[in-house]
């Protein structure tokens, strides 16, 4: 069965500290790893997807890598606007559902 | 401009009724689909449309029912609401299987 585990749960920046999110995955043939960001109140807003191990990708102060076994959401500098809920999520091969993780919610602090 | 869209936003409703929710997207996609999230904020497919073809079907309650009239809709309907429907739920879509899948602002349901 496909797992997707984030962490950590909760996540306390100063502005200007960087830091890392973890997204580790079971999946049986990934098809593609997507990140997205949830702001209180509103839908899934689609940042990233990532296919093969190997693959990065840059967007602003965000920046997706992937391996085998997981993924990494790179935040360089944050700012308080980079605050929200950030959520991982597997497709398989074999289907067309999005698994996510339980997401790490993000607060950056002035 | 709106790609996704629901309604309504927010829905209060006794137990034992029955509801809809709304879904349109003009993005042109093939693909629709239905999350719920509930309230630890964990969001997981309910069902999938491709075409009009019910393709994922997970395991929900039968008082859950999708409705698909065309590709840019998909209604979802809830029979007999019990107080653990109560959850945020999510329209999404997408071109086929293996690409970004879009979503919409969320349906806050709430049964009393």
């Amino acid at each position: 069965e496909d797992q997707v585990t984030q962490s950590p749960e909760a996540l306390r920046l100063q502005e200007g500290e960087s830091s890392s999110l973890n997204c580790s995955y079971t999946v049986s043939g990934l098809r593609g790893l997507f990140w997205y960001r949830q702001d209180p109140g509103k839908g899934p807003e689609f940042l990233f997807t990532l296919y093969s191990a190997g693959e990065e990708k840059e967007k602003e102060r965000l920046k997706a890598t992937l391996t085998k076994k997981e993924s990494f959401l790179h935040i360089t500098a944050p700012k308080p606007e980079d605050s929200a809920t950030y959520l991982c999520a597997v497709q398989a091969n074999s289907g067309y559902a999005l698994n996510f993780g339980k997401g790490t919610s993000l607060l950056v602090t002035p | 401009d709106t790609a996704v869209s629901q309604t309504p936003k927010y829905l209060v409703t006794q137990m034992g009724n029955d509801k809809s929710i709304k879904c349109e997207q003009n993005l042109g996609h093939d693909t629709m689909y239905w999350y719920k999230q509930d309230s630890k904020k964990f969001l997981k497919i309910m069902f999938s449309y491709n075409n009009k073809e019910l393709i994922i079907n997970e395991t929900v309650p039968n008082r859950f029912s999708p409705k698909s009239p065309d590709k840019a809709h998909l209604n979802l309907h809830i029979n007999s609401l019990e107080l653990g429907d109560s959850a945020v739920y999510f329209c999404a879509s997408s071109q086929s299987s293996g690409n970004t899948q879009y979503f919409g602002p969320g349906t806050r349901l709430t049964v009393l």
